[in-house]
């Protein structure tokens, strides 16, 4: 089965600074992968997604790096600001039709004003 | 267009007691997935539901857990028996199809006492 994990469990940054979030996951099948932001008592709020057949892909503020070789995912937020204070997850899907998302344990980002 | 509706948002249930949580999918999506979230954890994937079907139930609890996406109306988990273990933070997402993203609801926090 899949596995996912991620290397900090917090991380605090100056506002404005950018951050990097990053994500293993152990399934080289896995072919699809999300970033998700959570706040305190909210679901997961969808940010960004990448395919397998992509290395990079970028949203507003946000970049999400896929190396398949090494099985890692990253996220990069550029310019925080204090509403990007939240827990964010890395979501993998094992293979095309099976759609269950496995999670990682998630990292907690403190944005300091 | 609305998004996931979840209710109740948080449900408190006695040891034993059963306890039913709705989702109502976004409109045009006739996906629907639950996830369970423990406090300070990652989400973890409980069934996948289409209309009438239960596709993948994988990360059930073989006991007192059940789900149901009827023709009409919303999704509906149930727990019966409760345990203090069933305390948990419970998800709905919901995806117009195959491939795509999953939008998630606010959740339902369940306390049993």
């Amino acid at each position: 089965g899949e596995s996912v994990g991620l290397h900090l469990p917090t991380l605090s940054v100056q506002e404005g600074d950018n951050s990097i979030i990053n994500c293993a996951y152990s399934n080289s099948a896995s072919d699809y992968f999300i970033w998700y932001k959570q706040e305190s008592g909210k679901g997961p709020q969808f940010i960004i997604d990448i395919r397998s057949n992509m290395d990079k892909r970028q949203g507003q503020r946000v970049t999400v790096l896929l190396n398949k070789t090494v099985k890692h995912l990253s996220l990069q937020i550029a310019a925080t600001q204090p509403g990007d204070s939240a827990v964010y997850f890395c979501a993998v899907r094992p293979n095309f039709g099976n759609e269950k998302l496995t999670f990682g344990t998630g990292t907690r980002l403190t944005i300091i004003p | 267009n609305a998004g996931v509706m979840q209710n109740p948002r948080h449900l408190v249930r006695r040891r034993g007691q059963e306890a039913r949580l709705r989702c109502s999918p976004m409109k045009g999506h006739s996906h629907v997935y639950w996830y369970r979230q423990l406090p300070e954890e990652g989400l973890k994937f409980m069934v996948y539901l289409q209309k009438e079907n239960i596709i993948d139930e994988s990360g059930m609890p073989k006991e007192r857990f059940s789900a149901e996406f009827p023709k009409e109306g919303p999704s509906i988990l149930r727990i019966q028996q409760v345990v203090r273990g069933d305390s948990a933070a419970y998800f709905c997402a919901s995806s117009p199809d195959l491939d795509n993203e999953q939008f998630f609801g606010p959740g339902t926090r369940l306390t049993v006492l």
